[in-house]
């Protein structure tokens, strides 16, 4: 089925530990994006990418890194898990909004990260 | 701050009635966005607004903006046991970034 398809759905990390979390997508869409979801505080923006090859911060990037080096994968690296990062993460795509007409996200089931 | 910020942060209602939240927003918009959470599920988009807009809809639901209030009003009517969610807006930075409000826990008792 066409989405967007994230991994793993669970994960608990030691402090210090790295990874990464999956996103792939096989719509085609230029546009996608990394969420962050806590209690109390909606969905804040990390980083999105317009096109592969080309990413940018969004609200809360610190502790995270991107790469877009295929249309299809939009990976998300924690560099050195902190609790401050315990959360659910969401990855969203999109086609492009000009000209082709204005859409909105698909989303991906998310990942819920805990850091011990 | 560019994101948008949802009013009430929770609503609850009985089965049948009408259910309305608003969004309130600071900065200049492209466009404005509706999504619905359900518990432990990612967002699905429900219907998009452009700044040229002041109403639409899309089955049971209705979305007015208001420009000059900067305020956007989602409408559910005659609202189901499956309506139960939380409800986003969202806003289009300068570029094709969305940023979210904290949402609008909604409760349809059956």
């Amino acid at each position: 089925n066409a989405g967007v398809t994230q991994t793993p759905k669970f994960q608990v990390l030691k402090t210090g530990q790295s990874m990464t979390l999956q996103c792939a997508q096989d719509m085609n869409h230029e546009y996608m994006s990394w969420y962050r979801q806590d209690p109390g505080m909606g969905l804040r923006l990390i980083h999105y990418s317009v096109g592969a090859g080309i990413t940018d911060q969004g609200e809360v990037p610190n502790g995270y890194n991107v790469s877009r080096s295929t249309t299809e994968d939009f990976p998300l690296r924690l560099l050195s898990a902190a609790p401050s990062q315990t959360s659910v993460y969401f990855c969203a795509s999109s086609p492009p909004s000009w000209p082709r007409g204005l859409s909105g996200y698909t989303f991906g089931s998310g990942t819920r990260l805990t850091v011990v | 701050s560019q994101q948008g910020e949802e009013d009430p942060q929770a609503l609850s209602i009985q089965e049948g009635e009408n259910a309305t939240m608003n969004c309130s927003y600071k900065t200049s918009i492209n466009n404005l966005q509706w999504y619905r959470q359900n518990s432990g599920r990612g967002l699905v988009h429900l219907i998009l607004i452009r700044s040229n807009e002041r109403e639409k809809h899309s089955g049971r639901l209705r979305v007015t903006l208001d420009t000059s209030k900067k305020s956007s009003s989602l409408l559910i009517t005659a609202s189901r046991a499956a309506d139960t969610a939380s409800y986003f807006c969202a806003l289009r930075g300068t570029g094709n970034q969305f940023y979210f409000g904290t949402g609008t826990s909604l409760t349809v008792i059956p």
